[in-house]
């Protein structure tokens, strides 16, 4: 079974510092791996894509990696904001057999920016 | 800029209603889904269209049924609501096709509350 898990679940970390957020994934064969950033109260929105062939991805102060051969990817916030606070959701898309892609979502990782 | 309308953000009901939760999108996109999102238990997928008059089940149909009549609108029915379906609902377009990249547009969500 298709399946992705986030780790850590929650995470406080002070204004300015640095951070990493990890998911591993087990879907196969693999098409494309996404970050969302959901604020609370809101949908996701879509932060970064990674296909087969990419290994590191920027969006601004957000930097996604992806290791296919591990199934691994992170993703590194910079110099974080309190408009960071949010929780990020690792999707995995795998390909279809037949019909359309129907992604496999991790369970996100609760990120708390503190002033 | 495109767009995901839930129609409403917020809505309590009573046990044993019949509950309609209605979804618009403006990307002409093929594909629709519905999602509950739960503390801890992060997105699941309820059911996914992707054609006018299509469905399918997803991970946890049970309680639910939808409506897909014209390409832009699908629409999440709980024909007998309960107390165990108060959670957070989001409604999701993505193209169709081989080159789909995946990317899912949300909407803001219906967090509905059955008492």
């Amino acid at each position: 079974k298709n399946q992705v898990e986030q780790s850590p679940q929650s995470l406080i970390i002070l204004e300015g510092k640095n951070c990493t957020l990890q998911c591993n994934y087990t879907v196969s064969p693999f098409s494309n791996l996404r970050w969302y950033k959901q604020d609370t109260g809101r949908g996701p929105v879509s932060l970064t894509i990674m296909t087969f062939s990419e290994n590191t991805k920027s969006n601004g102060r957000y930097t996604a990696t992806l290791d296919a051969d591990t199934k691994q990817s992170s993703l590194h916030i910079t110099a974080s904001q309190l408009s960071d606070s949010a929780s990020y959701i690792c999707v995995v898309t795998g390909v279809p057999s037949g019909g359309s892609y129907i992604p496999t979502f991790g369970r996100g990782t609760s990120l708390i920016v503190h002033p | 800029d495109v767009k995901v309308t839930q129609s409403s953000r917020y809505l309590v009901k009573r046990t044993g209603e019949k509950v309609f939760l209605e979804c618009v999108q403006d990307m002409d996109h093929e594909n629709m889904f519905w999602y509950r999102q739960d503390p801890g238990l992060g997105l699941r997928l309820i059911y996914f269209s992707y054609d006018v008059k299509m469905k399918e089940k997803g991970d946890i149909p049970e309680g639910y049924s939808v409506s897909r009549e014209k390409k832009e609108r699908f629409s999440l029915i709980l024909e007998s609501a309960s107390t165990n379906q108060t959670s957070m609902y989001l409604c999701a377009s993505s193209e169709a096709g081989t080159a789909n990249t995946g990317e899912l547009f949300f909407g803001e969500g219906s967090r509905l509350t059955v008492l």
